[in-house]
């Protein structure tokens, strides 16, 4: 049963400290992605790759977030400082980018619930 | 810019059928997703359009149409469990998926 995982599940931090999110994609998938996810805005695209390149990171504050992938099993999301305006869920998503196929799904994982105090 | 309006919350009964609209403006446009969430939950795919027309899933289908920029859900034979938020998502062609606000929908028996 394949299927995205991330740890960790719940993060509390104090604010101005680091804090790291791990994703692992469903193995075969060349597109990963990172949301986060808030009552007041919805879900939000924070930055995507396709093949390990990053392809598109507008969504995220680039003083403070960065996101790599260092092979293809494993993405990482960093804020470092965190503020509390970042307590939110974050989502990875993994997904199978195929242009000679008219269908397109995104597999997302449980999410780390972040609360930065 | 790129927009995407659905309802804020429908409300039905048990095996009723409901339908939940969105209307677009993006740039890129490639197709339009269907995902389920339910409280505390992670977004699960539920269906997507790359082409005009309707898509069936059991109970669910996924209406398309690009010259309108408006698609739909329609959920067949409600059942409680159904009672989730529900987001349309325009695919770019960059593979981007940018999602809706989502509506809520609770099932009454």
């Amino acid at each position: 049963d394949a299927r995205v995982t991330q740890t960790p599940r719940h993060k509390v931090t104090e604010m101005g400290q680091e804090v790291t999110m791990r994703c692992q994609p469903i193995l075969g998938h060349n597109t990963v992605f990172w949301y986060r996810q808030t009552m007041m805005q919805g879900l939000e695209l924070l930055a995507y790759f396709r093949n390990r390149a990053p392809l598109d990171d507008s969504g995220m504050p680039k003083d403070r977030f960065s996101a790599e992938m260092p092979d293809a099993t494993l993405a990482t999301l960093k804020i470092q400082p965190s503020e509390p305006r970042d307590s939110a869920v974050y989502f990875c998503a993994s997904g199978l980018a195929d242009r000679f196929s008219m269908g397109y799904e995104q597999y997302f994982g449980p999410g780390t619930r972040l609360t930065v105090t | 810019g790129q927009s995407l309006e659905q309802p804020s919350e429908v409300t039905a009964v048990e095996g009723a059928i409901v339908q939940i609209n969105c209307t677009y403006q993006t740039s890129g446009f490639y197709g339009l997703s269907w995902y389920q969430q339910h409280d505390g939950g992670a977004p699960t795919f539920l269906s997507y359009n790359g082409l005009d027309g309707l898509e069936e899933t059991g109970r669910f289908s996924s209406f398309l149409s690009r010259s309108d920029s408006y698609g739909y859900l329609l959920l067949q034979e409600l059942q409680m469990k159904d009672s989730a938020s529900y987001f349309c998502a325009v695919r770019t062609n960059t593979d981007k998926l940018i999602f809706g606000t989502g509506t809520r929908l609770q099932v009454f028996p």
